[in-house]
């Protein structure tokens, strides 16, 4: 099994651009797609980001995913940062037979 | 609209048995590859298991800590998956998500509610 490395925690303030990184340890982060969570406190889950950068309806155009191939990893960017975006976020990706969740990030918005 | 909702949470002991079902709706639900994700009090998510469409064997594949212990299946006629939890522990203590790509996908893009199992004597 792969692994997907998150950073544990990182904070901006309001109307500026944070940018989340998602590092793969073995295999290729470009060969299966990496999705995108975002949890608020006592809430489900929902999606920002699937099949590497595409948003689902109704989430803002202020998300982006990309992938890097150089470093092996993917990124999500928030910009234009609300109080509302203050939230954990995880990184996900799978292969033949398994998925793997990011141990997520902490956003704090400033 | 897709919705995923699941049902059948509650208190076990250690070594019960617990069933999960998650009623879908809004998709082709026959067409679509199902997971289960659980998240332990404090905890970050951890993917347990999925369950492929009949036309692409109607697979299963699972996270190790629960392989062997928990059984996902699924019936089409009725929109509904499930999750067959045996020989539970502790540490399966978590709240417990149905989720989906509403498609032939390991991609997530629905998430339901989610359902509290707890584990204790």
């Amino acid at each position: 099994n792969f692994m997907l490395t998150q950073p544990h925690s990182v904070s901006e303030s309001p109307g500026k651009t944070v940018t989340i990184s998602c590092t793969r340890n073995s295999g290729i982060i470009a060969s299966n797609y990496v999705q995108w969570y975002q949890q608020r406190p006592g809430s489900a889950p929902t999606t920002v980001i699937y099949e590497d950068n595409q948003r689902p309806s109704g989430v803002p155009d202020r998300f982006s995913g990309s992938i890097d191939r150089s470093s092996n990893s993917a990124s999500l960017s928030i910009s234009g940062l609300k109080t509302e975006d203050e939230a954990d976020y995880y990184c996900q990706s799978y292969d033949r037979t398994n998925q793997v969740f990011g141990g997520g990030t902490q956003v704090t918005v400033l | 609209e897709v919705q995923l909702v699941e049902s059948g949470g509650g208190l076990v002991k250690p070594g019960g048995s617990l069933r999960l079902s998650c009623a879908a709706s809004g998709f082709t639900f026959s067409n679509a590859w199902m997971s289960w994700v659980r998240q332990a009090p404090g905890k970050g998510l951890e993917w347990i298991g999925r369950i492929k469409i009949k036309t692409d064997g109607g697979t299963t594949d699972y996270a190790a800590p629960v392989k062997g212990r928990f059984t996902i299946s699924r019936d089409d006629s009725k929109n509904t998956l499930y999750l067959e939890m045996n020989s539970l522990k502790t540490e399966d203590t978590a709240v417990y998500y149905c989720t989906t790509a509403a498609y032939d996908s390991s991609a997530t893009l629905y998430w339901g509610q989610g359902t509290l199992v707890t584990v204790s004597s």
